[in-house]
């Protein structure tokens, strides 16, 4: 069975800096892409960044680039998304997604809150 | 970057109503197109990818269809566990831009 379960989430001042995880299962994870996607709340989805299985291509929304790194460790079935000089408007609810070749997101994990609040 | 846009926004609808979603794309998109359904609390559910092609598992009362710039999702007999938030995605470019949703709401 797919798994995929976010962790790092909480409460982090204006200006600091959060490190999320996503533990992968259930297939093999150095073949598939994978995402971080989010959403504030009340509010729609938003792709945050896209990392290939090899770690060879990343791609960032304009607006957390340079700002966020995402990685992933294939050994460990680990996704990470490391998150520095966070901003209000960070708060949201971080998915990990998986890419499935031609069709997109077809799992996400369960989701951690991020609060960005002073 | 290919902006999404859904409407409408908000649709109220009746159990058995035949439903339907519009999406269209600031620039082509070929059939590069996702629909997910979201309730609350949880992690959108993948419905339709390539525009029309029925998601494992998804009952077949959800279709799509369209290409280039419009797309449609319908569900053609509403049933109760339907009532959700609706967005489309493109994945024709890398910028994995989502829809800003439609809700649809008991009536």
């Amino acid at each position: 069975e797919v798994q995929l379960v976010e962790s790092g989430g909480g409460l982090v001042q204006p200006g600091g800096s959060l490190r999320l995880s996503c533990a992968a299962s259930g297939f093999t994870f150095s073949s598939y892409e994978m995402n971080w996607v989010r959403q504030a709340p009340g509010k729609g989805l938003e792709w945050v960044s896209y990392i290939s299985g090899t770690s060879n291509t990343i791609y960032y929304a304009d607006s957390v680039k340079g700002r966020f790194t995402i990685s992933r460790d294939n050994a460990k079935n680990s996704l990470i998304l490391q998150m520095n000089s966070l901003r209000a408007d960070d708060t949201a609810v971080y998915y990990c997604a998986r890419d499935r070749n031609g069709v997109t997101f077809d799992f996400w994990g369960q989701g951690t809150l991020v609060t960005v609040s002073s | 970057d290919i902006q999404m846009t859904q409407s409408p926004s908000t649709l109220s609808a009746s159990v058995g109503d035949r439903v339907t979603i519009s999406c269209r794309a600031s620039q082509s998109i070929s059939v590069w197109l996702a629909w997910y359904q979201q309730k609350p609390g949880k992690a959108p559910k993948l419905l339709i990818y390539k525009a029309s092609s029925l998601e494992s598992g998804v009952p077949s009362r959800f279709s799509g269809s369209g290409s280039g710039t419009e797309f449609t999702l319908t569900i053609s007999c509403l049933q109760p566990d339907d009532f959700a938030t609706y967005y489309c995605q493109q994945y024709n470019t890398y910028s994995r831009a989502f829809g800003q949703g439609t809700k649809v709401e008991m009536k």
